[in-house]
């Protein structure tokens, strides 16, 4: 939807390892987030990118790290992974109003990747 | 603190009747509000936004919501609910001076015949 693609769709992977989850844009947006969503919590905000090279910290960065090297991709690595971080994983890139005014204006998602850390 | 909240975990609707689904905000100046939907295993979609202007916005699906100032409120409502409405529903708030989306903790909505 809306030119984001997430990889991969589905992984399993052992506590410890580490694993990168990609999110990749064909639209330039400027902002690109990483979100985890677990029952009785919503959407959590992990990082987010305001450009290349450009990131900040959401309320639940911990154990994780981002990194944004290109305006398309941005990558979400679990330095070692554990079980707390089982869940699903989406990405969102934020559309600005331009010539289309408020209309544009919002957020899409991307179709999540759903991560198990056995 | 940013907040947003949506203090009805489940609620249970039968086909045909109205539906309100709440969300109350935190924080202080207008922000921008958004309804999302999500079916199981599903991503989530877009239901209806809230910038400014009419307070009573319109969205797919049959959905409506009314922005409420005084009350931080940005309430979800539909006249009439379909069985295939069974969905979980979030609320999400963008925050003025902010780009990030602040969601609820989600409303599950089951839909009795």
């Amino acid at each position: 939807d809306a030119g984001i693609t997430q990889s991969p769709r589905h992984k399993v992977t052992e506590t410890g390892t580490p694993v990168t989850l990609r999110c990749h844009q064909t639209e330039n947006h400027r902002y690109m987030y990483w979100y985890r969503q677990d029952p009785g919590h919503g959407l959590r905000l992990i990082h987010y990118s305001y450009g290349v090279k450009d990131t900040d910290k959401g309320e639940v960065s911990d154990g994780y790290s981002v990194s944004r090297s290109k305006t398309e991709d941005f990558l979400l690595t679990l330095e070692s992974a554990t079980s707390s971080q089982t869940s699903v994983y989406f990405c969102a890139i934020m559309r600005n109003p331009g010539t289309g005014g408020s209309a544009n204006y919002g957020y899409t998602f991307g179709s999540g990747t759903r991560l198990t850390v056995v | 603190a940013q907040s947003v909240t949506q203090p009805d975990i489940h609620i249970t609707v039968s086909e045909g009747a109205s539906l309100e689904l709440r969300c109350n905000y935190s924080y202080g100046a207008t922000p921008y509000l958004f309804w999302y939907v999500q079916s199981p295993g599903q991503g989530l979609q877009l239901l209806l936004k809230y910038f400014s202007g009419d307070t009573l916005v319109q969205g797919i699906k049959g959905f409506e919501a009314e922005f409420k100032r005084s009350q931080s409120s940005f309430n979800l409502r539909k006249p009439s609910v379909h069985w295939s409405d069974a969905a979980e529903y979030f609320c999400a708030v963008k925050f003025s001076g902010f780009q990030k989306l602040v969601f609820g903790t989600g409303t599950r909505l089951l839909v009795s015949p």
